[in-house]
């Protein structure tokens, strides 16, 4: 698996945007970008994933740059819910154990009110 | 059912009893996972099953761990003779495969104590 690098640590003011940053220079063509979050003892909540396009769902927006090496996480409007961890990793889908997903540890994104 | 159940929620056993963890995943998901989280620690991989085809086990860490899965249903985590450090949360996920999968799903996971 690809590795990922996140910082270990992010602050933001609740109501404003999150912008974490992930490093993923070792990608593969078909490989994808996931992120995950983890809210203090539960288990990870998936939150949005892409190849290459950037994408958007209900959550957060999935910026990849155009050569793939790097994509931010946007949270357009932090709360206070949204403190957790945040995992950026990177998978392939073409089977076999592509399909592992490779935990790292993560950036602790704490939204302050 | 709607997500995937883990039970025990909780489970505190003594040092050198085997225990068994159960992961109930969302129906029709073909692949499942056993991780593992210390206290304070990122997830660690186990074991991965994939529909029919022979377990991922790379990621155990002795022979004390095992785990079994029938067809596409429930999957048992087992660990024999625990020792302290087998102490963690337990997470387990589920997922249809193929590309256009929307990730995994994981379940709220069992905390085991080794005392």
């Amino acid at each position: 698996d690809a590795k990922t690098t996140q910082p270990p640590s992010m602050d933001c003011a609740e109501g404003r945007a999150a912008n974490l940053p992930c490093n993923h220079s070792t990608i593969s063509g078909n490989e994808y970008v996931y992120w995950y979050r983890q809210i203090h003892s539960q288990g990870p909540q998936y939150i949005i994933h892409g190849l290459k396009n950037n994408e958007t769902n209900e959550m957060a927006s999935l910026i990849i740059t155009e050569d793939r090496k790097s994509s931010t996480l946007i949270l357009p409007h932090a709360t206070l819910r949204d403190t957790a961890v945040y995992y950026c990793i990177v998978r392939g889908n073409s089977g076999g154990s592509n399909y592992k997903l490779t935990f790292g540890k993560g950036t602790l994104l704490t939204v302050n009110p | 059912g709607a997500g995937v159940s883990q039970s025990p929620s909780n489970k505190v056993t003594e040092k050198g009893k085997d225990v068994e963890l159960r992961c109930d995943p969302i129906s029709g998901h073909t692949a499942l996972y056993w991780y593992r989280q210390r206290l304070g620690q990122g997830l660690e991989f186990l074991i991965y099953f994939q529909g029919n085809s022979a377990p991922d086990k790379s990621g155990l860490p002795s022979d004390r761990f095992s785990a079994e899965r029938t067809g596409e249903s429930v999957s048992t985590l087992t660990i024999q003779r625990t020792q302290q450090e087998d102490s963690a949360v337990y997470l387990c996920a589920s997922s249809l495969e193929g590309p256009g999968d929307y990730g995994y799903t994981f379940g709220s996971g069992t905390r085991l104590t080794v005392v």
